[in-house]
């Protein structure tokens, strides 16, 4: 079992739509947890950051943390065609000071104008 | 301010030939990373360095090596490159590891073993 699980997608919304990006993971210890958005031939760019449980929100953007299910999730409203790139989540233990992150497979998300 | 800067942006190489990839940083940050990332694979830490002098390995440390004798430069070598080892590498860099910092990727060297 990996330790961290995302559904690779592509998922196609229209513009304007409520969109839900979800990651599953195994490790108990994973108490950082980061949303990273990647465009086409470029590098990950930090998008969300949220420590241990709860919901953090940034204009569109919000991130929740279930740790009792090991469950986390990035929600985007009223999409753009702008938002359209590859959502990685990522996470990494409380103790670790090495910044070592273990990353989920990546979901494609396409917002069609 | 260029951030982290990776070259080359592509490259091939044959089977066995060796190379390093180029990775410099101007944020005066102390963590660096190299990361590979296959297709629906995520990424995956190769190595990561703490500081000058300082590397360890990541999970995917096999046929590369690194070195950091400066804060600025990262490199990684590919020795007897294999087709195993075709990927797109990113080199990352952050203000210490811990605590939630910002991990900053370059844009990443698309190597291709043939």
């Amino acid at each position: 079992q990996k330790e961290v699980e995302q559904d690779p997608g592509p998922l196609s919304v229209p513009e304007g739509a409520i969109v839900s990006l979800n990651c599953t993971y195994s490790n108990s210890a994973f108490q950082y947890f980061m949303w990273y958005r990647q465009y086409s031939r470029k590098g990950p760019e930090l998008l969300m950051y949220t420590y241990s449980s709860g919901n953090k929100e940034d204009g569109r953007f919000t991130a929740q943390v279930d740790k009792s299910s090991k469950y986390i999730s990035l929600f985007i409203r009223d999409s753009q065609p702008s938002d359209s790139a590859t959502y990685l989540c990522a996470m990494r233990p409380g103790s670790s000071n090495t910044g070592k992150l273990i990353f989920g497979q990546g979901t494609t998300l396409q917002v069609k104008p | 301010n260029a951030g982290v800067t990776q070259t080359p942006k592509f490259r091939i190489l044959k089977i066995g030939q060796s190379m390093t990839l180029q990775c410099a940083q101007d944020m005066n940050h102390n963590y660096m990373y190299w990361y590979r990332q296959d297709p629906g694979m995520g990424l995956k830490l190769i190595y990561y360095s703490v500081g000058a002098g300082i590397t360890d390995k990541g999970e995917v440390p096999n046929g590369y090596n690194v070195s950091r004798s400066t804060t600025e430069d990262f490199p990684l070598r590919l020795e007897l490159a294999a087709p195993s080892q075709t990927s797109v590498y990113f080199c990352a860099s952050s203000y210490n590891g811990g605590t939630g910092n910002t991990i900053y990727f370059g844009e990443g060297s698309w190597l291709t073993v043939v």
